[in-house]
């Protein structure tokens, strides 16, 4: 099993939709968590971290499963804006500050 | 403006050639890291420092060498070693005082072409 996986899509969705994106991984000891948002030939950002208990903000939401071992990143009401490629990231093994990053999924939103 | 900067925007490389890429913050973060992204593919670990005057490698080391001689900037030298450098490369950084210190945030990239 790799460290991480998402889905790389593309996921094809009409302006309104909800999405959802899974990313899985593999150390069940891992702590940190995260969702960033990279466009087209940019820098990845950060969008948001994810608790244990879930997170929101505006439309996204993030939520961890410890049973088993995925995060998802929910977006509501997707605008064309939200059209990205979506990355997920993890601490890695037995090194702190350390992410391992996954290969992405992308989001294309149409009108 | 608090930030990381990387330069240059664009870089091209003639064979047998090393050519540094640059990675300054001045957010205070202690921790700083260099990645390599092919087109497609995810984020790769090149090198990572935790504290001035130390560094580590990642992932995919061979063919490159950093310093760490003051906390605000991480040099990356891409050696004639390397062999396939042709990347979009990222550096970002850290903060340990952060609550959530694994968060890391990157600088706007560098391209690296081979001529």
């Amino acid at each position: 099993r790799k460290e991480v996986e998402q889905d790389p899509g593309p996921f094809n969705v009409p302006e309104g939709a909800t999405v959802a994106f899974n990313c899985t991984y593999s150390n069940s000891a891992s702590q940190s968590f995260f969702w960033y948002r990279q466009d087209c030939r940019k820098e990845p950002k950060l969008l948001m971290s994810v608790y244990s208990s879930g997170n929101e903000d505006g439309r996204f939401t993030a939520q961890l499963n410890r049973a088993s071992q995925y995060i998802s990143l929910l977006i509501r009401d997707s605008k064309l804006s939200d059209s990205a490629t979506y990355l997920c990231a993890v601490n890695r093994r037995g090194s702190q500050g350390n992410l391992i990053f996954g290969k992405g999924t992308k989001l294309s939103v149409k009108p | 403006d608090g930030g990381i900067t990387q330069s240059p925007k664009y870089l091209f490389r003639k064979e047998g050639q090393n050519v540094t890429l640059s990675c300054e913050q001045n957010l205070n973060h202690d921790a700083m890291y260099w990645y390599r992204q092919d087109p497609g593919q995810g984020l790769r670990l090149i090198y990572y420092s935790q504290i001035v005057n130390d560094f580590q490698k990642g992932d995919i080391a061979e063919g490159y060498s950093v310093s760490r001689e003051k906390k605000e900037s991480f040099p990356l030298t891409v050696t004639s070693a390397q062999k396939n450098p042709t990347a979009f490369y990222l550096c970002a950084s850290s903060s340990a005082r952060d609550r959530r210190q694994e968060t890391q945030y990157f600088g706007p990239g560098t391209r690296l072409l081979v001529l």
